[in-house]
């Protein structure tokens, strides 16, 4: 079984700090990880993911993440804020069984981030 | 390509009637997944499909909940009857594990309002 927590519902950061959203893991077997943006009244859009490769994944728009294997984290980080990155954020883990993931994702709760001028 | 479609993006209905939410999958994608979007529950996979088979329907709330796929390209997600409690964004998303890398895609959702 697994299991995402995601530390804090709401962040907020200015403008061109750094942006950094904390997840946490739970799995009985070697995870494949995702973390996902959605932008108001639309779906869930892919920013990057973590499937045995890299511990360290770099996404679009500029964000990334490492995977901890010792902390169970995946945690989210972009070290510059723009307005756009506005949106909720969704951590996600699978199981990684046999080289092949079936897509049947666990979320967390999402966090928001806002970004002020 | 064409991304996951699904409709209505809104429906508002009242209590008691019939609900039906439709999905296209990505062409050649083999797993189609429903999820509940809700801002007490957060997102909920309600049930998955393998090849148009119910693989795991675990996560439908209860008898009023009924998906079926009847052919690779078409899904439906029905309510019936509909309740208040109901109300929340539903969302399809196909993947294909031959891309070996577990990724979701997901359509733009189904908003549902029940009166």
């Amino acid at each position: 079984a697994q299991s995402v927590t995601q530390l804090g519902s709401h962040v907020s950061v200015s403008e061109g700090a750094l942006v950094l959203l904390r997840c946490n893991y739970s799995s009985s077997v070697p995870p494949y990880l995702f973390w996902y943006v959605q932008y108001p009244n639309q779906g869930l859009q892919l920013l990057l993911k973590y499937t045995s490769a890299a511990t360290l994944v770099k996404g679009i728009n500029g964000f990334e993440a490492e995977f901890k294997k010792s902390e169970t984290s995946f945690h989210l980080t972009k070290p510059s804020a723009h307005m756009s990155d506005a949106a909720e954020y969704f951590c996600a883990v699978s199981a990684n069984a046999g080289g092949t993931s079936y897509g049947k994702l666990t979320f967390g709760q999402g966090t928001i981030l806002t970004v002020h001028p | 390509d064409a991304g996951v479609i699904q409709s209505p993006r809104h429906e508002v209905t009242e209590m008691g009637q019939e609900v039906t939410l439709r999905c296209k999958p990505i062409s050649g994608h083999d797993y189609l997944f429903w999820y509940r979007q809700t801002m007490m529950r957060g997102l909920e996979l309600l049930i998955y499909f393998n090849n148009n088979v119910p693989i795991d329907d675990s996560g439908m709330p209860e008898d009023r909940f009924s998906a079926k796929m009847p052919n690779a390209s078409f899904s439906t997600l029905k309510i019936q009857p509909s309740e208040p409690r109901d109300s929340a964004v539903y969302f399809c998303a196909s993947s294909s594990p031959g891309q070996n890398t577990g990724e979701l895609f997901f359509g733009e959702g189904s908003r549902l309002t029940v009166l």
